[in-house]
């Protein structure tokens, strides 16, 4: 099983500066990763697909680069809306498995 | 736009059988082009994926989870079920259902219900 980790835990800053997550996963996915935003009560919503491919509707401060193994999350410039805990995924096909980080959370500081 | 609810009911006692349904709306669980999925939220913690379903009825589970899961699918309806037997507290979660897209080797979701809180507990 791939293993997905995410850092920091936790990351603090301030709202227009720039955030940077990362998601390493424990062996090769390729580019075959995504990453999701949760808030609060609300169901994760996808950003970024095939790791760099944004989802419909998602701002353009939303990024993702990175293949294999190391994986990046930046926002550009940070909106208040954009507070919520991150999570990257990778799917693997055979056998097939989705695979959750264990989540980034990004607080305001 | 799809809309996908969850329903079904928030306390199960322990060792009995969760039982929820995904109701697709905006969209068709006949779709060729997707997966429907169940995933789950422990209270404070992070995503399992549970496993999914193809509207031709194959199916897919997570290893962890595959002795006591069951989904299934309603065309007519327009509706996916999760059954999970043997539940303990550890079961405890928000259950998501999802609408499961992409390519052979690269999945993801893209449209989620709300989900809907289950509480194993005697």
């Amino acid at each position: 099983e791939i293993v997905m980790t995410q850092s920091p835990a936790t990351l603090s800053v301030s709202p227009g500066e720039r955030a940077t997550l990362s998601c390493r996963a424990s062996q090769s996915v390729s580019s075959n990763l995504a990453w999701y935003q949760q808030k609060p009560g609300q169901a994760p919503r996808l950003l970024i697909y095939g790791a760099s491919t944004r989802a419909t509707g998602i701002p353009a401060r939303f990024s993702g680069s990175g293949s294999g193994t190391e994986f990046t999350l930046t926002i550009s410039s940070l909106q208040s809306e954009d507070f919520a805990v991150y999570y990257c995924q990778q799917y693997n096909n055979w056998p097939p498995l989705y695979t959750f980080g264990q989540g980034t959370k990004l607080e305001i500081k | 736009q799809v809309q996908l609810q969850e329903s079904g009911p928030g306390l199960v006692k322990p060792s009995e059988t969760l039982s929820l349904t995904c109701t697709v709306s905006g969209g068709s669980v006949s779709s060729g082009s997707y997966y429907w999925s169940w995933i789950r939220q422990p209270p404070g913690k992070g995503l399992e994926w549970i496993g999914y379903i193809y509207y031709s009825g194959s199916t897919n589970y997570n290893p962890s989870l595959k002795s006591r899961v069951t989904i299934s699918v309603d065309t007519s309806k327009n509706q996916f079920s999760l059954k999970l037997s043997s539940v303990t507290a550890a079961d405890t979660a928000v259950y998501y259902c999802a609408r499961d897209r992409g390519t052979e080797y690269d999945r993801n979701f893209d449209y989620w219900g709300q989900g809907t809180l289950v509480t194993v507990s005697s």
